[in-house]
């Protein structure tokens, strides 16, 4: 069975500060993986994927892979209250579209 | 970014009735197309997986019986919960892959 871990939460960071999401995967196989906003009743969107070791950053967004140790985080510098969402780590099965969701973490930005 | 398009976005059915939940590529021709369902404060869980003129693919766990998929042509799929009860309220997912996953807007289904 494959699985994707993420802490629940809720992850509270003052406004300004940053935010640091974390996942665990158990598929050593995978090759790809995508951090998704989910705002509460609204269907997940994209935030970053990511395919290599290291860091990659977008605006705000980072995302951290490690392949060895089977971990991937994302980074958001300078949250705002608009930033609280539930961020969802999704990895897909190797060789497959399929993707299996953590369960996500709850972030809360305090204004 | 590519678009689906999922209708409708809420439904509210009796118990024992029938809904049909559609999922549209809107600008690009998807083989494949994934069911999933989220209960409240838990995460996406995938139910099937859709391919274009062939069998619907079910997770374990899954009623092929209750929740019918049929993916007729490049750009539509379709889900039936087929004789719905309370249990089955959710919010259901679709979503087509290109280069990568994009979503519908989610259809939130409630059986009274």
């Amino acid at each position: 069975q494959k699985e994707v871990e993420q802490n629940s939460g809720p992850l509270s960071v003052p406004e300004g500060a940053i935010a640091s999401l974390n996942c665990t995967y158990s598929d050593r196989g995978s090759q790809s993986f995508f951090w998704y906003r989910q705002y509460s009743g609204k269907s997940p969107e994209l935030i970053m994927s990511i395919y290599s070791n290291g860091d990659k950053e977008d605006g705000r967004f980072t995302a951290q892979l490690n392949k060895a140790s089977q971990y991937v985080s994302l980074l958001i510098r300078d949250s705002q209250p608009s930033d609280s969402a539930t961020y969802l780590c999704a990895v897909p099965v190797s060789g497959t579209y399929k993707y299996i969701f953590g369960t996500g973490t709850r972030l809360k930005v305090l204004a | 970014g590519a678009v689906v398009s999922q209708h409708p976005s809420r439904v509210i059915c009796k118990s024992g009735t029938s809904v049909k939940i559609e999922c549209r590529s809107l600008d690009f021709q998807a083989t494949t197309m994934f069911w999933y369902r989220q209960f409240p404060k838990q995460s996406l869980m995938l139910m099937a997986t859709s391919n274009e003129g062939s069998k619907a693919t079910y997770e374990q766990g899954v009623e092929k019986d209750k929740f019918l998929i049929n993916h007729a042509s490049l750009t539509l799929s379709t889900l039936t919960v087929t004789s719905a009860h309370p249990e089955d309220s959710s919010f259901y997912i679709c979503s087509a892959w290109r280069t990568e996953a994009f979503f519908g807007q989610g259809t939130r289904l409630t059986v009274v």
